[in-house]
């Protein structure tokens, strides 16, 4: 059975940075690129980023370039996204996606940022 | 970026009636591969997103043949044949053609 467990969300002041992880299980990690999307509190869903099956590439929403910073560890299952300079319109609870040949079937529950002082 | 417009953005329905909801993004989602690269998502209330259809018209593993989806180019739309209880929830349409990915609105299907 695939899993995807977000965590490492949590309450940070404006400009306080994150690490947040998504430990993979159920299938061969390193076959599939990931994704982060995220949801603020009752709006819609927001694609975050991607990274590649191998982590030579990534992609980023214009919204977090610069500031956000996607990364894995293949030896590890797990999928990261650091993030920097919050703000306030980055509260949202962030999921991890697999992208599995274009397809994402499995989606994680989901940890949750809030940005506030 | 590719901008994904969904209509109706809300949309009761009738259990055991159809329901159709549109998607057009603002450019053509063909990719260079040949292949269009058209997502849709359902999210039922407090659940994580689900999805339901990939490639424009390809049913996910374990959805119900209830659910299809069609379209071309820039103009997609989700139908559900007899909608149940169950398929209440907001649906997505997602586009992975062209960087950054985007999501339209979401339509929220109620039970009349």
């Amino acid at each position: 059975e695939v899993q995807l467990v977000e965590s490492g969300g949590g309450v940070v002041q404006p400009g306080g940075s994150l690490r947040l992880s998504c430990a993979a299980s159920g299938f061969t990690f390193d076959d599939d690129d990931m994704h982060w999307v995220r949801q603020a509190p009752g709006k819609g869903l927001e694609w975050v980023s991607r990274i590649s099956a191998n982590g030579d590439s990534t992609h980023h929403a214009d919204s977090v370039k610069g500031r956000f910073t996607t990364s894995r560890d293949n030896s590890k299952n797990s999928l990261y996204l650091q993030v920097n300079g919050l703000r306030t319109e980055d509260s949202a609870l962030y999921y991890c996606a697999r992208d599995h040949l274009g397809s994402y079937p499995d989606w994680g529950q989901g940890t949750l940022v809030t940005v506030s002082s | 970026d590719v901008v994904m417009t969904q209509s109706p953005l809300s949309l009761p329905v009738t259990l055991g009636q159809p329901a159709s909801i549109s998607c057009r993004s603002s450019q053509s989602l063909v990719y260079s591969n040949g292949n269009t690269y058209l997502n849709w998502f359902q999210q039922r209330p407090g659940q994580s997103p689900r999805r339901l259809i990939y490639e424009v018209s390809k049913r996910g593993s374990g959805v119900p043949d209830r659910f299809s989806g069609s379209g071309s180019g820039t103009e997609f739309t989700l139908k559900i044949n007899r909608v149940e209880a169950e398929d209440v929830g907001i649906y997505y349409c997602m586009q992975g053609t062209h960087w950054p990915y985007t999501f339209g609105q979401g339509t929220k299907l109620e039970s009349k």
